[in-house]
C-alpha cells in the first residue's frame, strides 16, 4: 500500500506569514497533484507537477516536485484568511490509475 | 461546463437501514471514483469505473457496499445495512481518459444514528 504522509497535520499562522507543507512517500509517483478543500466542499485542484524537480507557481503558492518524484511541497509567501482549509496531495501510480491522497494539512489563517 | 453534481448532500439514517448516494460526473469524462473521507483525514478509495467496468474495487467492503455505473455515465453507491462507523463524506470525482486531474463533487455527507 502507497502512503503518503503529509506534514504538519495541523497549522494556525497569523495572516502574512509564510508556510510550507510536505508530502513524502517512500513510492515513485508518475505525478502529483495538490488540492485545497474547505468545509463542505469537495477537493478543488490547485496543480498538478509531473516532472521531477519540477517548481509551479500559483500567485501566491509554490508548488515542487522532489527530484526523485516521491515528495513534494507548498509554500505560501504572505498567507490569507481565504487560504484556510484542508490542503492534500495526491500521488498518480501511473498509467493513469491508481491515486492515492495524503493525509492532510489543516491550514487556519487568521486575520 | 457543468461540474460533478452528487445528491443527495446530506442524508441521517438509522443504523441497519439502506442507503443510496447518486453522482452524475462531468460529460465526457470516463473514469469515475468513489471516495470515502473522514473528518480532517484524505479521501480514501472505494471504487474506480473506466465507463461501465469497475476495474479498482479492491477497497470496497462487498459485504455491505455496492456501486454501479450501467450507462458508463451516472453511478450510484449503496450501503445495505449501515453501521455506525459509515458515518462520513463520500465524495465522488470524475476525470477525462488521458489527463491527471479529477475534479469532485460537494459529497454527501451521511451519518448513521
Amino acid at each position: 500500500t502507497q502512503l503518503l504522509e503529509q506534514s504538519p497535520q495541523f497549522l494556525s499562522i497569523q495572516e502574512g506569514e509564510n508556510l510550507t507543507v510536505y508530502c513524502n512517500s517512500s513510492s515513485v509517483f508518475s505525478s502529483l497533484q495538490w488540492y485545497r478543500q474547505e468545509p463542505g466542499e469537495g477537493p478543488v485542484l490547485l496543480v498538478t507537477v509531473v516532472t521531477g524537480g519540477e517548481v509551479k507557481k500559483l500567485k501566491r503558492l509554490t508548488f515542487q516536485f522532489g527530484d526523485a518524484r516521491k515528495d513534494s511541497s507548498l509554500h505560501i509567501t504572505a498567507a490569507q484568511p481565504g487560504d484556510t482549509g484542508l490542503y492534500l496531495c495526491a500521488g498518480d501510480s501511473g498509467g493513469y490509475q491508481k491515486v492515492t491522497f495524503g493525509t492532510g494539512t489543516k491550514l487556519q489563517v487568521i486575520p | 461546463e457543468a461540474g460533478v453534481v452528487q445528491s443527495p448532500r446530506y442524508k441521517i439514517i438509522e443504523k441497519k437501514q439502506p442507503v443510496a448516494f447518486w453522482c452524475n460526473p462531468i460529460s465526457g469524462h470516463n473514469t469515475l471514483y468513489w471516495y470515502r473521507q473522514n473528518l480532517g483525514q484524505g479521501p480514501e478509495l472505494l471504487i474506480r469505473y473506466e465507463n461501465e467496468e469497475a476495474v479498482d474495487d479492491s477497497q470496497l467492503p462487498k459485504d455491505r457496499f455496492s456501486a454501479e455505473r450501467l450507462k458508463g455515465v451516472d453511478s450510484t453507491l449503496k450501503i445495505q445495512p449501515a453501521e455506525l462507523g459509515d458515518s462520513a463524506v463520500y465524495l465522488c470525482a470524475s476525470r477525462r481518459t488521458g489527463t491527471y486531474e479529477q475534479y469532485f463533487g460537494p459529497g454527501t455527507r451521511l451519518t448513521v444514528t
